[in-house]
């Protein structure tokens, strides 16, 4: 149990929506990081929120946006869905933005795009 | 973009077998980390390695970096089925401060 909960943890959508996956993070982390996970494959950066402000972005399209809360919890919008947006998205806390320690990850949302 | 190249992608052994996982590349970590991810979970830390030729044990596991920071090893010592996972590197570069660049991974299948 790292207390980071995701949900939902399972989900399907068409080509064209619209999701929004929600991450609550450990009590105490300021710091929220978002990845995808495809199938077979390592984690891919997607962004990081620090202190309600995006913290550094990986090389993912603008379609793919992402909020944090007052509560340092977390949300994760993919706009115009693909088929390859398929994937294990994980949400990871921890503390202190810039300086790199050990991320706390949840159990990721499963995301299927028909 | 800075790549970090697991291998083997796949190892299937025996249970008491000893195995060894790499995490190669070509540009220099400011720390390396690595995870096992368990079906449906998420990565948990296992160890976090930061200084070059830098070794750490956890009970059968053992890190190891690389002199130049820019590789390392993990040694499992007479494996057993409960080591069954997906074991991953990740690093971070001196020049991408708070982004954790994984590997691709190393599926281990561990049998009785």
């Amino acid at each position: 149990e790292t207390g980071v909960t995701q949900s939902p943890t399972h989900l399907i959508k068409t080509r064209g929506q619209q999701v929004t996956l929600r991450c609550s993070s450990q009590s105490g982390h300021n710091t929220v990081s978002w990845y995808q996970q495809a199938l077979g494959q390592g984690p891919q950066f997607i962004f990081q929120y620090y202190r309600e402000e995006e913290n550094g972005r990986g090389n993912f399209p603008p379609r793919f946006s992402g909020l944090q809360f007052p509560n340092y919890s977390s949300e994760l919008n993919v706009n115009a869905l693909e088929l390859d947006d398929s994937a294990l998205y994980l949400c990871a806390s921890s503390w202190g933005g810039n300086r790199p320690g050990e991320l706390f990850f949840g159990e990721g949302s499963r995301l299927t795009v028909l | 973009t800075q790549l970090l190249e697991q291998s083997p992608q796949f190892l299937s052994i025996q249970e008491g077998e000893n195995l060894t996982v790499y995490c190669n590349s070509s540009s220099v970590f400011s720390s390396l980390q690595w995870y096992r991810q368990e079906p449906g979970e998420g990565p948990v830390l296992l160890v976090t390695v930061v200084t070059g030729g830098e070794v750490k044990k956890l009970k059968r596991l053992t890190f190891q970096f690389g002199d130049a920071r820019k590789d390392s090893s993990l040694h499992i010592t007479a494996a057993q089925p409960g080591d069954t996972g997906l074991y991953l590197c990740a690093g971070y570069y001196n020049n991408a401060g708070n982004m954790l660049t994984f590997g691709g991974g190393t599926r281990l299948m561990v049998k009785p």
